[in-house]
């Protein structure tokens, strides 16, 4: 079955800007998480959906947002972007139950000039 | 604060020696750990959670908890074990908490 896709691969914008950022998860999987990963602070949980409900959020400003549709598919949206939003965000998607393993995209490069 | 730490940015080991990446954790609770890996140019991946007590490809993580340590050993290290690896620890519903990573290197 095909693996957990996002889009777009990189992304270029400039401060002040938002961003939309798409992740499709494993066909049955409910569940997607985000991650943001930096060579400064490494790996951050961002948030977790589970059938269009947010049930997990991590520490980062409301500038940072998300949602699932029906279908499990998820975007997350930050807005009014910073330098320091420069980063790999990555998206994982599961099956939702407790200690499952976690499916990774290749993650979206995104750069804040 | 729940953490993790993984002392070690880079380990360089030879092929055939034995292989030890740490990782201590702080959790009040029981704790669900796991260890990730990312090969070059692939993406991350689940390489074994403690709850499962199995051995993927060579390699064992006991979970101790009078250390707080998740150590992953493996007896032989061969080089397609070079790898970034990450220690991790469940917080709940999928929110995993990371280390900062260690690069193994394997020399032939």
């Amino acid at each position: 079955k095909a693996g957990v896709t996002q889009t777009p691969r990189y992304l270029i914008k400039t401060r002040g800007q938002q961003v939309t950022l798409s992740c499709s998860p494993i066909s049955g999987h409910r569940s997607v998480s985000w991650y943001q990963q930096t060579p400064g602070q490494g790996l951050q949980f961002l948030f977790e959906y589970f059938s269009e409900t947010q049930r997990n959020k991590g520490n980062f400003p409301g500038r940072f947002s998300g949602r699932q549709f029906s279908n499990s598919r998820s975007e997350m949206n930050v807005s009014t972007l910073e330098l320091g939003d420069s980063a790999l965000y990555l998206c994982a998607s599961s099956t939702g139950q407790m200690n499952e393993k976690l499916f990774f995209g290749s993650g979206t490069q995104l750069s804040v000039l | 604060a729940q953490r993790v730490t993984q002392p070690e940015k880079l380990l360089s080991v030879f092929k055939g020696a034995p292989v030890e990446l740490k990782c201590n954790y702080s959790y009040s609770g029981s704790p669900e750990l796991f260890w990730y890996v990312q090969y070059s140019r692939q993406r991350l991946q689940l390489l074994l959670r403690h709850i499962s007590r199995e051995s993927i490809k060579g390699f064992t993580a006991d979970l101790n908890k009078g250390e707080t340590s998740f150590h992953l050993k493996k007896p032989f290290a061969q080089e397609e074990d070079s790898a970034m690896y990450y220690c991790a620890l469940n917080q709940g519903a999928q929110k995993l908490v990371f280390g900062q990573g260690t690069r193994l290197t394997i020399n032939p």
